[in-house]
């Protein structure tokens, strides 16, 4: 199975001030014939369902704030929230999708400072 | 509008049943894999099971086989989760999800607001 190792677990950042979360796959989630990585990333604040941010490591969802980017290739993936909004204070995730079983990252919780 | 609707939680005592159900609308169901994913209190996400367009392709996490069942009628554009044997440890919210491109690793663009299974005695 493939093991998605998110951090740090939690972070506090000043408004406006950019916040950024690591996610290392234990093994590579590139496929080389189509030149893409398997890997989404979602927010999901108290109470509600998780929200599709990213998908295939860099690849904003339609009505995302471009404040929100992906990165990464193979093993090691980002996730950056530049400028901090008081609405991005949830638990964000990432998750592959390369094969099954499909597994999440244990969460980072983006706080206000 | 994609709606996902889960129904069926409740308190269950350790070793018992219990059948969740996931109503679908606002998409043609019999085209899409379903998925269930749950999240203990507190705790992250895991996926549980999916089940392909007829239901002929079923996939599970190791914690649950041979104790959950995923299945689906499309006439009812429903996926249903039978959970037998349930211990402490299957506590969670169980989401329906729906998965963006099909097949059965994918991601989810679609999810319902989950219902709430308590194992406890």
């Amino acid at each position: 199975d493939i093991v998605l190792t998110q951090s740090p677990d939690s972070l506090a950042v000043s408004l406006g001030e950019r916040a950024t979360i690591s996610c290392k796959s234990s093994q590579s989630i590139f496929y080389s014939s189509n030149k893409k990585n398997y890997l989404a990333w979602y927010q999901q604040k108290p109470g509600q369902p998780p929200k599709l941010l990213i998908s295939w490591a860099s690849t904003r969802e339609s009505g995302v704030p471009d404040r929100f980017s992906g990165s990464g290739s193979g093993t090691d993936f980002t996730l950056t929230i530049n400028s901090l909004q008081a609405e991005d204070v949830a638990v964000y995730y990432c998750q592959h999708f390369y094969s099954i079983p499909l597994t999440f990252g244990g969460g980072t919780k983006v706080e206000i400072k | 509008e994609v709606q996902l609707v889960e129904s069926g939680g409740g308190l269950v005592q350790p070793g018992g049943s219990l059948r969740l159900s996931c109503a679908a609308s606002g998409f043609t169901f019999s085209s899409h894999w379903m998925t269930w994913v749950r999240q203990a209190p507190g705790k992250g996400l895991e996926w549980v099971a999916n089940i392909n367009q007829d239901g002929s392709d079923k996939f599970y996490v190791d914690s649950v086989k041979g104790r959950f069942t995923i299945s689906r009628d499309n006439a009812k554009k429903s996926v249903f989760l039978q959970m037998n044997s349930l211990t402490a440890e299957d506590t969670a919210v169980y989401y329906c999800a729906r998965g963006v491109y099909g097949g059965n690793s994918d991601l989810f663009n679609y999810w319902g607001q989950g219902t709430l299974v308590t194992v406890s005695s």
